[in-house]
């Protein structure tokens, strides 16, 4: 059974601030990492996917993966209100579909 | 392009009742997912296709669903009486086979039993 544990939140960051979105799963086989966003009433967006330990850029977003404490994570650099959502956590283990975590409550005070 | 594109957008109806819920995946997409998100629940995986292969079930909550894709494109989510915890918002996604790994979601259906 594959578990995926995020804080549920909310986290209150200041506006330009860094967000640091945390992630812990259980199931040691999993190789695929993802962060989706979800604004209220809507779908969830990719952002972020991150196959291997270290590091991973794009733009003002960081993954971050470390496969040994089972622990990945979402940097947000110069945060803005539009960042404002809800980050899920997401694995791949296997031949099914995604593991989501219940997500993060991430909001942006101007 | 366009992006995965599911139908209705909101169902609403009685329980007892049979609804057909449709996802249309992104052109050249041959992965196709189903997930429902209950209120205040994280996202729960029910289906996977891929390709022309036999789908996974293993995440139905029951034998009252069922899906089937046709002609390796369009696909079909059947909830045989509904029963209200099948309230819920379900979710398509498609990916590349060869990129499995990033899956894209449509809008979702929001189906509301009373």
């Amino acid at each position: 059974q594959k578990e995926v544990e995020q804080n549920s939140g909310p986290l209150s960051v200041p506006e330009g601030a860094i967000a640091s979105l945390n992630c812990t799963y259980s199931d040691r086989v999993s190789q695929s990492f993802f962060w989706y966003r979800q604004y209220s009433g809507k779908s969830p967006e990719l952002i972020m996917s991150i196959y291997s330990n270290g590091d991973k850029e794009d733009g003002r977003f960081t993954a971050q993966l470390n496969k040994a404490s089972q622990y990945v994570s979402l940097l947000i650099r110069d945060s803005q209100p539009s960042d404002s959502a809800t980050y899920l956590c997401a694995l791949l283990g296997g031949a099914d579909g995604l593991t989501f975590g219940k997500g993060t409550h991430l909001i942006i005070q101007p | 392009g366009a992006g995965v594109s599911q139908s209705p957008s909101n169902k609403v109806t009685e329980k007892g009742k049979d609804v057909e819920l449709r996802c249309d995946p992104i052109s050249g997409h041959t992965a196709l997912y189903w997930y429902r998100q209950s209120l205040g629940q994280g996202l729960e995986f029910l289906i996977y296709f891929q390709g022309n292969s036999a789908p996974d079930k293993s995440g139905l909550p029951s034998d009252r669903f069922s899906a089937e894709r046709t002609g390796g494109s369009v696909s079909t989510l059947t909830i045989q009486r509904t029963q209200q915890e099948d309230s819920a918002v379900y979710l398509c996604a498609s990916s590349l086979v060869e990129l499995a790994y990033e899956q894209y979601f449509g809008p979702g259906t929001r189906l509301t039993v009373t």
